[in-house]
């Protein structure tokens, strides 16, 4: 079936660092691929998604590539901030399916 | 811009007890599913809902039921709570007769469940 991995965290940054987090997808064709965020006590916001091989989603400083040959969609950021802390889900959905989640990876980030 | 309500924000139950979940959703959306969230485990998906008048199961159903009132509201049920249900449950909702893969779900902010 399809899944999605994620990097193990929690990733601990100190303000300004460079931020990747890993997401690699196994599923059999091209889904749309998705990053959510969760910040504490609320519930998943969409961050960036991106539809085809290639594409590059983008919103509040943050990218992933969906790269088909990799299978992967990894976020990244080049500056973070003390309020980029929360928990990151990949995700992947195909046409007539529900959402498949990664498990999550939690970003804490220092001043 | 409401979005996806969720009520209650927190409950404490006792084992056995029965509770109903409320998630109502004012986008228009077709189709709405029912989360529970446990620590190191994601988002598990109990029940969705793809269009109004019908429900079908996720991967952990046991112990719940649903109800999709109408277009807007789909109710979740837990008829004898058990400790192993102790856990933060997300109502989401997301357009698109037939689901297209590129809509994304919405989400409420959660109901923060204990059962004792």
């Amino acid at each position: 079936g399809n899944s999605v991995t994620q990097m193990e965290g929690p990733v601990t940054l100190s303000e300004e660092a460079f931020l990747t987090i890993n997401c690699t997808y196994t599923a059999t064709g091209y889904p749309s691929l998705f990053w959510y965020v969760q910040y504490p006590g609320e519930g998943l916001q969409l961050l960036l998604k991106a539809t085809k091989a290639d594409d590059k989603g983008s919103n509040k400083g943050f990218e992933a590539t969906y790269r088909k040959e990799t299978t992967s969609f990894h976020l990244e950021k080049g500056s973070v901030q003390v309020s980029d802390s929360a928990v990151y889900f990949c995700a992947l959905r195909f046409d007539g399916q529900n959402f498949v989640f990664g498990p999550g990876t939690r970003l804490s980030v220092l001043p | 811009n409401a979005g996806v309500t969720q009520t209650p924000k927190f409950q404490v139950l006792k084992t056995g007890q029965s509770m109903t979940l409320q998630c109502a959703q004012d986008m228009n959306h077709n189709s709405m599913y029912w989360y529970r969230q446990d620590p190191g485990m994601g988002l598990r998906l109990i029940y969705y809902s793809a269009s109004e008048g019908t429900t079908d199961k996720g991967e952990v159903p046991n112990g719940y039921n649903v109800s999709r009132l109408n277009k807007r509201e789909f109710s979740l049920r837990l008829e004898s709570a058990a400790p192993s249900q102790t856990s933060v449950y997300f109502c989401a909702s997301s357009e698109g007769t037939g689901g297209r893969s590129n809509q994304p779900q919405h989400f409420g902010d959660g109901t923060r469940l204990s059962i004792l």
